[in-house]
């Protein structure tokens, strides 16, 4: 089975903070990406990569970047907490272009920014 | 832009009882339709993919339909049961873009005993 996993389930920290979400898949997958989902809004797609250290905007990158050094391992990054950014953040990963596989998605990181 | 818009978006029945969650999507050029299920405070676990030139597919209780034509998806559950009781998403996968995924925002489903 695949298996998508996020360093943390909770994670409080405080304005101006510089915050690290780790995301990391065992299935040898291309594809990997970063979401956000709010109440209301449904889920959004912040970044994803299709290879080791390329990356493309989603539809709400502002705020965020990220990093992909190795295949099996995505991580976002905020420079700069801020509360609008309290929300749950899922990774998912999937096979290369072409196929007709799914996305894989790990169990989800809620962040706080107080 | 692609916008996917799921009705109801919650939904209360008996045990037992079939049922039908629908998914309309304004851009018919997909790549493919997927619904997927999502546990209180749990990532999503994907449910049925369909490809554009298909027309259903099937597993177990679920049976997923795409009619591309008029931009309608629809997930049909059989003698629903308690553990089904989750909020389902579509999302519809756009053609040549390296697979980006355009939610809908749900239905939370209750099946009560």
């Amino acid at each position: 089975d695949v298996k998508v996993t996020q360093s943390s389930r909770y994670l409080v920290k405080r304005t101006g903070e510089k915050v690290f979400l780790e995301c990391v898949q065992d299935m040898d997958h291309e594809n990997m990406f970063w979401y956000r989902q709010d109440p209301g809004l449904g889920l959004r797609l912040i970044y994803f990569s299709y290879d080791v250290k390329m990356k493309e905007k989603g539809d709400i990158p502002e705020g965020y970047s990220v990093s992909r050094e190795k295949k099996e391992r995505f991580s976002l990054i905020l420079e700069s907490a801020s509360t609008n950014q309290t929300s749950m953040y899922l990774c998912a990963s999937s096979l290369f272009q072409g196929t007709t596989d799914t996305q894989y998605f790990g169990p989800g990181t809620r962040l706080t920014v107080l | 832009k692609q916008e996917v818009t799921q009705i109801p978006a919650a939904l209360s029945v008996p045990e037992g009882e079939n049922l039908v969650l629908n998914c309309s999507f304004t851009d018919s050029a997909i790549y493919n339709l997927q619904w997927f299920r999502q546990d209180p405070g749990k990532g999503l676990t994907s449910l049925l993919l369909i490809q554009s030139s298909q027309r259903e597919q099937t597993s177990g209780r679920l049976n997923a339909s795409l009619d591309k034509s008029s931009g309608r998806s629809t997930l049909y559950i059989a003698a629903s049961q308690p553990g089904d009781s989750a909020t389902y998403l579509c999302a519809a996968e756009e053609g040549g873009s390296n697979y980006k995924l355009t939610f809908g925002k749900g239905t939370l489903l209750t099946v009560n005993p």
